[in-house]
């Protein structure tokens, strides 16, 4: 049974902080995704990756920045939070691509 | 890139009714078309997917039919009960674009008694 993690389920950060997420997958996956959810816009792909050390830009990719050191584990990060990164933040994981993914349960980040 | 279109916004149906919720796609190039279920509270998971060779696949109560000329596919659940509430999304992928998944705005769907 695939499970995904993620390191938080609630985070209250302040403007201008440095933020990560973090998101661990154990069915050896070679595929990881960040996205984010807000109401009416669906799912938008923030970044992802098909091995380590590798990243590909997502549809909104600007104030993020992510890292994948090792194959279960890849992290989001928000160099300088603002107020308009306030989100669900979701990550997948997949065996392939286009393949099933498997989603985390979810960061809900606040920026204030 | 691919854009994904997806409605209607919200659908509220009888219990035993059917419910159809479409999406259109605008890159002829994409193969894969997932639909992902959300409950309340809950991660999206995959409900059923198809690929472009095919015209319909079904599981049980639910189908996806795909129409690559126009570029849309529609789910269709039917015989619908309390715990199909849910917010439904969809999603294309295109192998020119690194295989990423491009989703709908997703459909709340809410099965009334």
């Amino acid at each position: 049974d695939v499970k995904v993690t993620q390191s938080s389920r609630y985070l209250v950060k302040r403007t201008g902080e440095k933020v990560f997420l973090e998101c661990v997958q154990d069915m050896d996956h070679e595929n990881m995704f960040w996205y984010r959810q807000d109401p009416g816009l669906g799912l938008r792909l923030i970044y992802f990756s098909y091995d380590v050390k590798m990243k590909e830009k997502g549809d909104i990719p600007e104030g993020y920045s992510v890292s994948r050191e090792k194959k279960e584990r890849f992290s989001l990060i928000l160099e300088s939070a603002s107020t308009n990164q306030t989100s669900m933040y979701l990550c997948a994981s997949s065996k392939a691509v286009p393949y099933e993914q498997y989603f985390g349960p979810g960061t809900r980040l606040t920026v204030t | 890139g691919e854009n994904v279109e997806q409605h209607p916004s919200t659908l509220s149906v009888q219990e035993g009714d059917s419910a159809v919720i479409k999406c259109t796609y605008s890159d002829s190039a994409s193969n894969y078309f997932p639909w992902y279920k959300q409950e309340l509270g809950k991660r999206p998971q995959l409900i059923i997917d198809i690929r472009s060779n095919v015209g319909e696949k079904k599981d049980q109560r639910i189908a996806v039919t795909l129409n690559k000329t126009a570029k849309h596919f529609s789910l269709h659940i039917t015989e619908t009960q309390p715990e199909d509430s849910a917010v439904y999304f969809c999603a294309a992928s295109t192998p020119g674009d690194g295989n990423k998944l491009t989703f709908g705005t997703g459909t709340q769907l809410k099965v009334e008694l």
